[in-house]
């Protein structure tokens, strides 16, 4: 059964600093991959997807990546800011199937 | 990309009763799912909901326990029967583009039993 760790579970930073979120899967053969965050109280929010083929993905200041040999992702964040703070989560398919396993979360709150 | 929009937003219901959650997508989607996120926790995958068949469940969820309607392609329904104070959960239906593969979420439903 495919368990997916995320590293830290909470994180507190100033604001300016860049951060790396970690994930883990325990099953490597991820097919797609998905970083998503979600708003206390909302439901979640993509933020970069990692297809098949790919190994990384940009979007202004975050960029994620895929190691498939070892299963692990990381979502990198520059230069963060107080309206980053919100829970990041990962999830990941396995070739032929389209449902989303996800991780354990982590919490980051950026101080102003 | 693909607006989901879930009904009820949240409610407290009495334990032993039943709620039914309904979803709908802006555009015909194929993959629809459902997932609950209990409290404190991340998302778990309760069942993928066919458009004209039976819903395929995950395990250690039971189609008695959480029926789900699939009409059409753009609608699916979740119920939540005989409900108990551990049903208290997020519930989220969720639509993977297959054009994409990237997976949209709905605003969830937040269910207090009491």
């Amino acid at each position: 059964k495919q368990e997916v760790t995320q590293i830290p579970a909470a994180l507190s930073v100033p604001e300016g600093e860049n951060l790396v979120l970690n994930c883990s899967f325990t099953d490597s053969a991820i097919y797609n991959l998905q970083w998503f965050r979600q708003d206390p109280g909302k439901g979640l929010t993509s933020l970069l997807l990692i297809q098949s083929s790919q190994r990384e993905q940009t979007s202004g200041r975050l960029n994620a990546s895929l190691d498939k040999s070892s299963g692990r992702s990381t979502l990198y964040i520059a230069a963060s800011q107080p309206g980053d703070s919100a829970t990041y989560l990962c999830a990941g398919t396995t070739s032929g199937t389209y449902k989303y396993i996800f991780g354990t979360g982590t919490r980051l709150k950026v101080l102003a | 990309s693909a607006v989901i929009s879930q009904k009820p937003s949240r409610d407290i219901c009495q334990r032993g009763t039943s709620l039914t959650i309904q979803c709908q997508v802006d555009s015909q989607v194929t993959m629809m799912f459902w997932y609950r996120q209990q409290p404190g926790q991340s998302l778990t995958l309760i069942a993928t909901a066919n458009q004209g068949s039976e819903a395929t469940y995950e395990s250690g969820f039971v189609i008695d326990k959480f029926p789900i309607s699939r009409p059409n392609l753009t609608f699916s329904t979740l119920t939540v029967s005989n409900m108990s104070p551990e049903d208290s959960s997020i519930y989220l239906c969720s639509v993977v583009l297959s054009m994409t593969d990237r997976a949209f979420f709905g605003q969830g439903t937040r269910l207090t039993v009491v």
